[in-house]
């Protein structure tokens, strides 16, 4: 069975810090997704990270795929109180299309 | 616009009554799947549909059924709706091999 988890589940940090998310899944995977959800809002996609060693960044936040640790990393750079959002990583079932998401990091960044 | 439209958005229901919450996206999306979110429980995935009249089950199906007879449609039926469906519900469509997805704006449903 597959499992997804994130650590931490909520962060609360000043502006101007470092953090990383990280996400952890049970099973073998190439394709794991990071979205932003704002409160009372939908879900909005950041990254889709599809091998080993994947990096992408998109402004403060960049993401890395490490398929043989199961590990992806969701890394937020001098925070900014517009990134405080719940941040879920998603990771696709041994590519037989279900997805299975972690529970969730509420990022409160405090101005 | 490029957009996923769920209706209803709001709903309040009666264990036992019958409902469909309807899904349409209008990016001719192959992929097309339900989720529910629950307070720590994250977002479970109901039933996707890799296209027209190809679907199967995610991790929560129990008590739910869906249907995929055109592509740019994928309600979700309740059949029997029960208390523990009370939930918000997200309908997402994707396309490509990544199946980056877009969500539609979510129904939030109250079974009493």
């Amino acid at each position: 069975e597959l499992k997804v988890e994130q650590n931490p589940l909520f962060l609360s940090m000043q502006e101007g810090k470092n953090y990383t998310i990280y996400c952890n899944y049970s099973t073998t995977s190439d394709r794991l997704y990071w979205y932003r959800q704002d409160p009372g809002k939908s879900l909005e996609s950041l990254f889709v990270l599809l091998s080993n060693g994947a990096v992408k960044q998109e402004g403060r936040l960049m993401a890395s795929l490490d398929t043989k640790a199961r590990l992806s990393t969701l890394h937020i750079t001098a925070a900014v109180h517009d990134l405080s959002a719940t941040y879920f990583c998603a990771v696709d079932m041994n590519r037989d299309d279900k997805i299975i998401f972690g529970k969730g990091t509420r990022l409160h960044i405090l101005p | 616009e490029a957009q996923v439209t769920q209706n209803p958005r709001y709903l309040i229901t009666v264990t036992g009554k019958k409902l469909t919450v309807t899904c349409s996206q209008n990016m001719n999306h192959e992929y097309m799947s339900w989720y529910r979110q629950d307070p720590g429980l994250g977002l479970r995935q109901i039933y996707y549909s890799m296209n027209v009249e190809v679907t199967d089950k995610g991790d929560v199906p129990e008590g739910y059924k869906v249907s995929r007879k055109e592509k740019r449609n994928f309600p979700l039926i309740l059949e029997s709706p029960s208390p523990n469906q009370t939930s918000l519900y997200f309908c997402a469509s994707g396309t490509g091999t990544a199946y980056e997805q877009y969500f539609g704006p979510g129904t939030r449903l109250t079974v009493t």
